[in-house]
């Protein structure tokens, strides 16, 4: 079975610096893979996804993940923050016919 | 706009209670979804529905069970809910085939089991 791991699960950061939240996946054939944004009191939505081709894919609100084969990661950047991304973001990886999703990442952006 | 509603923001139940929540979605997606959130724990996956009185056992069914009777509303029902269910629960919504496409999620429902 597939799964990823979030290997932060608080990363504070100041206004206007850059961010990386990091994601590993478990080596497998067929991998796609998913970042979910979560704010406030809100639901998920989702920030971007790999399914093929380049490996580096865009998002919204300026995100940028790249797929790493060789290291099994896809980390999720960012590089400069603003006080509206605080929130939860989860890595999530197909399993079969669903999703598998990591624990999450909490982001605190600093004024 | 796409949209997906549960049926509460918060519920505080008693223990041993029957609990019924309540999501809809205005989409027509075919697949429908509980999952529960848990500090910590990221989103587990309860139950997952691909088409009307469709459903599959997720990760943790245990203590739950499921109905979708119309395409647009799939429900999770606590048959008698205890303290370790107290926990944030999320339903979500997509179409296609469900490990690949986007999945939309409601804004959650915070159940508190005394």
């Amino acid at each position: 079975a597939q799964s990823v791991t979030q290997l932060d699960s608080q990363v504070p950061v100041f206004e206007e610096a850059p961010v990386e939240l990091r994601c590993n996946y478990s080596s497998s054939v067929s991998v796609y893979l998913f970042w979910y944004v979560q704010y406030p009191n809100q639901g998920l939505q989702l920030l971007l996804k790999y399914l093929s081709g380049s490996t580096l894919v865009k998002g919204i609100n300026g995100f940028e993940a790249e797929f790493n084969k060789s290291q099994t990661s896809f980390h999720l950047r960012k590089p400069s923050v603003h006080i509206s991304d605080t929130a939860e973001y989860f890595c999530a990886v197909n399993n079969d016919y669903k999703l598998s999703f990591g624990a999450g990442t909490t982001v605190t952006v600093r004024a | 706009d796409v949209k997906v509603t549960q049926s509460s923001r918060y519920l505080v139940k008693r223990t041993g209670e029957k609990v019924f929540l309540e999501c809809v979605q205005d989409m027509d997606h075919e697949n429908m979804f509980w999952y529960r959130q848990d500090p910590g724990l990221g989103l587990r996956l309860i139950y997952f529905s691909y088409d009307v009185k469709m459903k599959e056992k997720g990760d943790i069914p245990e203590g739950y069970s499921v109905s979708r009777e119309k395409k647009e509303r799939f429900s999770l029902i606590l048959e008698s809910a205890s303290t370790n269910q107290t926990s944030m629960y999320l339903c979500a919504s997509s179409s296609g085939l469900p490990a690949y496409n986007e999945q939309f999620f409601g804004p959650g429902t915070r159940l508190t089991v005394l």
